[in-house]
Parts: C-alpha cells; structure tokens; sequence
C-alpha cells in the first residue's frame, strides 16, 4: 500500500489560510488522495478526496501537483475549531484506507 | 438519520474473555469497516465488507472476527481479548469504496 508523508505539527493563526502539504510519491494510477480530521476523542471526519483535478467543498480545497507524487490541503480561513489531526490518505478503489501519523494543527487565536 | 452508531461506548474486559462490538449504520451503505487506534497513533483498518455477505482482512486482523450478513450492521467480534487489544475501535461506512466515509463515535476498549 502506498504511503504518505506529512509533518508532524504546524502552526497556523485564526483567520488566515493554512496550508497543510502531504507527499505520496509511490501514488498508483487509481489511487485517491483522501482528507480526513480529527478532534479530540472524536472519530475522524471527511474533509475532501480527489483523484487528479483540484477539488473544492465548503471546507476546504484541495490542490494536487501534476505528476500527483505531493497534494495539499487548503484552509482558506483557519477557526479555532479546525485544531485537529489532519490525515492525508491514500485510498485504493476498494475502499481500504491506510491512516499514517497524520499532522497536528493547532490555532492561535 | 443516526449515521453510524456503536455500542458500547466503553468496556473493560479480562484477558480471555470474548464479547462482540456492534456497528449499525442506517445510510444503505454497502461498504463498511472497522479501525483501532491506539493512543497517540492513526488509526489501522481491521476488516473491511464491501457488501452483505463479503468481508476481507485490512492491515491487523488477528484476534477478531467478522460478518456481515444485512446491509445495516457489521460485528465485530474479539475471539479472545489481549492486552494489546487494549485502543479504541472506530466503525465506518461508505455508500462507494472509494467516496466520503462516516465514522462512528468508537468504542473504548480495556483489556487487563
């Protein structure tokens, strides 16, 4: 199963955009790159999924580099409520989600 | 909607014991799965049914056991308990493999 990479931690402001990158260079064709959040003792929550084009929603965007090795996920305007543990996952077409470490963003107001 | 529910939210077995966590979703969601997390780690996929009657083993399958034989529900059941199934099981169904997947609120589980 391919795998990611992301930072462990990053810092962001409330109010401004957030940035959150995540690499996947051994990415296969049919691969999707998923998004998902979470909160303390909570169980982790969509954000976005995408499979070639950029992708947006109501929480977030999406931006995925040409050759697909690295992606990320675009806060446009931070709260204190998205502190949370941000997983960037690669999902095959059957559904199988391989967690990683995830990135702990936190949100100074 | 309740979306993806779990029962129970916190147990304490002994070592050897048996017992069953349920997962029920009311979405007609065909794919269904469960994760552990251990403290401080992402989660690990444990089993996973892509519809009634079909399951199939994800990363850590020893120790547990599946079914799936409605749509609405999909067990998960812990043959017998170990201390390093001590984590918290999280639940999740999607109505595609591949789309938006809606996790239950876990079940925090204790083996001693």
């Amino acid at each position: 199963d391919a795998k990611t990479t992301q930072p462990n931690s990053m810092e962001s402001n409330e109010e401004e955009p957030v940035h959150l990158p995540c690499n996947h260079s051994t990415i296969s064709g049919t691969d999707y790159i998923h998004w998902y959040r979470q909160l303390p003792s909570q169980g982790p929550e969509y954000v976005i999924h995408g499979l070639t084009s950029n992708v947006n929603n109501r929480m977030a965007s999406l931006a995925i580099a040409e050759d697909r090795k690295s992606s990320t996920l675009i806060l446009h305007r931070a709260t204190l409520r998205d502190a949370a543990v941000y997983y960037c996952i690669l999902g095959d077409q059957g559904g199988k989600l391989i967690f990683g470490q995830g990135t702990e963003l936190s949100v100074k107001p | 909607n309740a979306g993806v529910t779990q029962t129970p939210k916190f147990q304490v077995l002994k070592t050897g014991q048996s017992m069953t966590l349920q997962c029920a979703q009311d979405m007609n969601h065909e794919y269904m799965s469960w994760y552990r997390q251990d403290p401080g780690m992402g989660l690990r996929l444990i089993h996973y049914s892509v519809g009634a009657g079909i399951t199939d083993q994800g990363e850590v399958p020893n120790g547990y056991n599946v079914s799936r034989s409605t749509t609405e529900d999909f067990p998960l059941r812990l043959l017998s308990a170990a201390p390093s199934q001590t984590s918290v099981y999280f639940c999740a169904s999607s109505y595609r493999t591949y789309g938006e997947q809606y996790f239950g609120p876990g079940t925090r589980l204790t083996v001693t």
